[in-house]
């Protein structure tokens, strides 16, 4: 089955500065890339998606960039402010599998 | 729209009783999900289900039951619970299958001593 691997585990950066987060998995048949953000004492969600037909996806301070090839995806996000401290799962769907989630990243932003 | 509602919120155990976790949604959802997330662990699938009256196994479906008797209802149960089962429980639902956004409820921290 699916694999996904997601680095790092705990993620400090400051204020205004870029945080990149990588994941990668091991299904080659995986078509769908989701990134979801989880603040404390909530549910996940969804922040932005991919699928294997584009190599890269943009909103406006997020970005989420794909490489078939290699098997990895990681989210990009500029210009950090002190809301985006949360933890942020990564997660790939496999063929016939439902979703396999990342074991998530603490992002934390020093103001 | 109230989205994804899970109930209750909080709930202690004692080993080898049972409970029931309720799930609902309002969307209109097929598909519906109950994972578990452990420190460490992120989020792990126990079980799905694809429609109304169906269920399927996740990745850590041992020591639990689901049902799926209503479209908008999901039931998570444990019949004899073990301390191993102590985590937060969040369920989900989608529209469309596990390629689409997933909407999750606030959850239920459970603990079992």
């Amino acid at each position: 089955g699916e694999n996904v691997e997601q680095h790092p585990s705990t993620l400090s950066v400051q204020e205004g500065d870029s945080a990149v987060i990588k994941c990668t998995y091991s299904d080659s048949a995986s078509n769908y890339f989701p990134w979801y953000k989880q603040e404390l004492g909530k549910g996940p969600q969804l922040i932005i998606d991919i699928r294997s037909n584009v190599g890269e996806k943009k909103d406006q301070r997020i970005a989420v960039t794909l490489n078939k090839t290699a098997k990895h995806f990681s989210l990009h996000i500029t210009e950090t402010q002190p809301e985006d401290s949360a933890v942020y799962f990564c997660a790939a769907k496999g063929g016939n599998t439902p979703l396999v989630f990342g074991k998530g990243t603490r992002l934390s932003v020093i103001a | 729209n109230a989205g994804v509602t899970q109930t209750p919120k909080f709930r202690v155990l004692k080993t080898g009783q049972s409970m029931t976790l309720l799930c609902a949604q309002d969307m209109n959802h097929e598909y519906m999900y109950w994972y578990r997330q452990d420190p460490g662990m992120g989020l792990r699938l126990i079980h799905y289900s694809v429609g109304e009256g169906t269920t399927a196994k996740g990745e850590v479906p041992d020591g639990y039951n689901v049902s799926r008797l209503k479209k908008q209802n999901f039931l998570l149960g444990l019949e004899s619970a073990a301390p191993s089962q102590t985590s937060v429980y969040f369920c989900a639902s989608s529209y469309g299958g596990t390629a689409y956004e997933q909407y999750f409820g606030p959850g239920t921290r459970l603990t079992v001593t």
